[in-house]
């Protein structure tokens, strides 16, 4: 059973380019996370996905950060416009459906966003 | 005020020493995680607790729910412990989010 994958591990983006960034779950999972680190800095809570609607974007930057984890297929984390403080490790976790009282998350290894 | 504090936040130790890391948090919580990063790498989910003690390994976690306190211990620490170890309650049931301390680094010295 392959951990939770996510792609690219490294992507370079020049100002104003748009970043896409994918996470496949886990086998069985159906909850998504996604986490950003910013250098230097601890992780923080972006959004919260089940297939195909978002639970909770209150981590989410209001502008120029989207998120979806349809049907079919990986969850995308899409920045438009990237400037430089979007620089950073971004994780994305995953966890089985709900019905226990509290699910363990596995995280992925990380996406980490450069932009020049 | 965060509402996740660790301590220390640094910590360098000689090899086989006994090493706690300390969590404290202001929130209802229903479950625990502490997670291991390696220098530029992935995280690794050491253990989720709700209640009482977990054990693997040389790793040891309890948690005080009324406390609200949880710790982390390494038995006979070894250079390749070395990393930084943060600790991340998950809100209340039907809040599935994790917040997160700041980490603990820590340093083992052969």
């Amino acid at each position: 059973n392959a951990g939770v994958m996510q792609n690219p591990r490294h992507l370079v983006r020049r100002r104003g380019q748009e970043a896409r960034l994918r996470c496949s779950p886990m086998k069985g999972h159906s909850h998504v996370y996604w986490y950003r680190q910013l250098p230097e800095e601890g992780l923080k809570f972006m959004v919260y996905l089940q297939k195909e609607n978002i639970i909770d974007e209150s981590g989410m930057p209001k502008e120029r950060f989207s998120a979806e984890f349809p049907k079919e297929g990986p969850s995308i984390l899409r920045i438009q416009q990237v400037v430089r403080g979007d620089s950073a490790a971004y994780f994305c976790a995953s966890s089985p459906p709900s019905g226990r009282a509290a699910n363990e998350q596995f995280f992925g290894p990380g996406t980490r966003l450069t932009v020049l | 005020k965060n509402e996740v504090e660790q301590s220390p936040q640094n910590l360098t130790a000689q090899e086989g020493e006994f090493i706690t890391i300390n969590c404290s948090y202001s929130v209802g919580i229903s479950a625990l995680h502490w997670l291991q990063q390696h220098p530029g790498g992935g995280i690794v989910s050491l253990f989720m607790l709700s209640s009482g003690k977990k054990k693997h390994g040389r790793l040891i976690a309890t948690i005080n729910i009324q406390e609200k306190h949880s710790s982390l211990h390494i038995t006979a620490s070894h250079p390749r412990d070395s990393a930084v170890y943060i600790c991340a309650p998950r809100k209340d049931f039907g809040n599935e989010k994790l917040t997160f301390g700041t980490g603990t680094r820590l340093t083992i010295i052969p």
